[in-house]
C-alpha cells in the first residue's frame, strides 16, 4: 500500500494568515500517460463528512474558494490556505488514488491562533 | 443533486456481519464511469478506505480486509450494500459511502453523513 504522511499534525495560524499543510506519498502517484498526479485534498469539520477540495493535486472543485490551493507533483504535494478565514477550522487529509487501495493520510488539524 | 445516505444497525455483537446500505439519487449506476465506495473513520481516527464497486460490476477491496467484506450494487433500487463479517471492537467507526468522481476515479466528489457503527457486546 501506498503510505501518505502529512505534516505537521496541527498548526495554528491568525486569522487572514496562510496555513500550509504538507503531504508525502511512499511512491509516486504521478501517472507518466496523462501526466496528472492521483492526489486529492479533503476538508473535513467537525460532526460533518469530508469535502472533496482539490483533485489531481492542483485542480480546485467547483464551490471551493479560490483562497485553497494544491501544488506539487510526484511524491511531495501541499495544501495552502490563503488569507485563513474562521470557517476553515477543520481537520484537512490528503489521498492517492494512484493505486488500489487508495490511502489517506493521517489528518491535519488547523486552528484559530 | 446527487445525495448519498448510509442505514443499518448503529450496534454490532463481536463476530457478527455488519450489514450497511447506501441509499443514492442523483445518479445513476447504470452509467459509465459511476463507481460508489465505502470508507469508515474511527473516533477521532483518520479515514480508511474499504471498497468501491464501478457501473460494471468492477470491484475493488482493501487488501487487509479483503477476506471480510463484499460489496454489492442493486441498480434497480439505487443502492450499494456493504457487509463486513466477523466484527471486532476495532470496527467500531463512522461508515461513509460516497460517489467517485467519473472523470477522476477513486476521488470521491459527494459523501453521505455517514453512520457510526458500534461493535460491542
Amino acid at each position: 500500500d501506498i503510505v501518505m504522511t502529512q505534516s505537521p499534525d496541527s498548526l495554528a495560524v491568525s486569522l487572514g494568515e496562510r496555513a500550509t499543510i504538507n503531504c508525502k506519498s511512499s511512491q509516486s502517484v504521478l501517472y507518466s500517460s496523462n501526466n496528472k498526479n492521483y492526489l486529492a485534498w479533503y476538508q473535513q469539520k467537525a460532526g460533518q463528512p469530508p469535502k472533496l477540495l482539490i483533485y489531481w493535486a492542483s485542480t480546485r472543485e467547483s464551490g471551493v474558494p479560490d483562497r485553497f490551493s494544491g501544488s506539487g507533483s510526484g511524491t511531495d504535494f501541499t495544501l495552502t490556505i490563503n488569507s485563513l478565514q474562521a470557517e476553515d477550522v477543520a481537520i484537512y487529509f490528503c489521498q492517492q488514488c494512484y493505486s488500489a487501495p487508495s490511502t489517506f493520510g493521517q489528518g491535519t488539524k488547523v486552528e484559530i491562533k | 443533486q446527487i445525495t448519498l445516505k448510509e442505514s443499518g444497525p448503529t450496534l454490532v455483537k463481536p463476530t457478527q456481519t455488519l450489514t450497511l446500505t447506501c441509499t443514492f439519487s442523483g445518479f445513476s449506476l447504470r452509467n459509465s464511469g459511476v463507481g460508489v465506495g465505502w470508507i469508515r473513520q474511527p473516533p477521532g481516527k483518520a479515514l480508511e478506505w474499504l471498497a468501491l464497486i464501478y457501473w460494471d460490476d468492477d470491484k475493488r477491496y482493501s487488501p487487509s480486509l479483503k477476506s471480510r467484506l463484499t460489496i454489492t450494487k442493486d441498480t434497480s433500487k439505487n443502492q450499494v450494500v456493504l457487509t463486513v463479517t466477523n466484527m471486532d471492537p476495532v470496527d467500531t467507526a463512522t461508515y461513509y459511502c460516497a460517489h467517485s468522481r467519473i472523470a477522476a476515479p477513486g476521488v470521491f466528489d459527494y459523501w453521505g453523513q455517514g453512520t457510526l457503527v458500534t461493535v460491542s457486546s
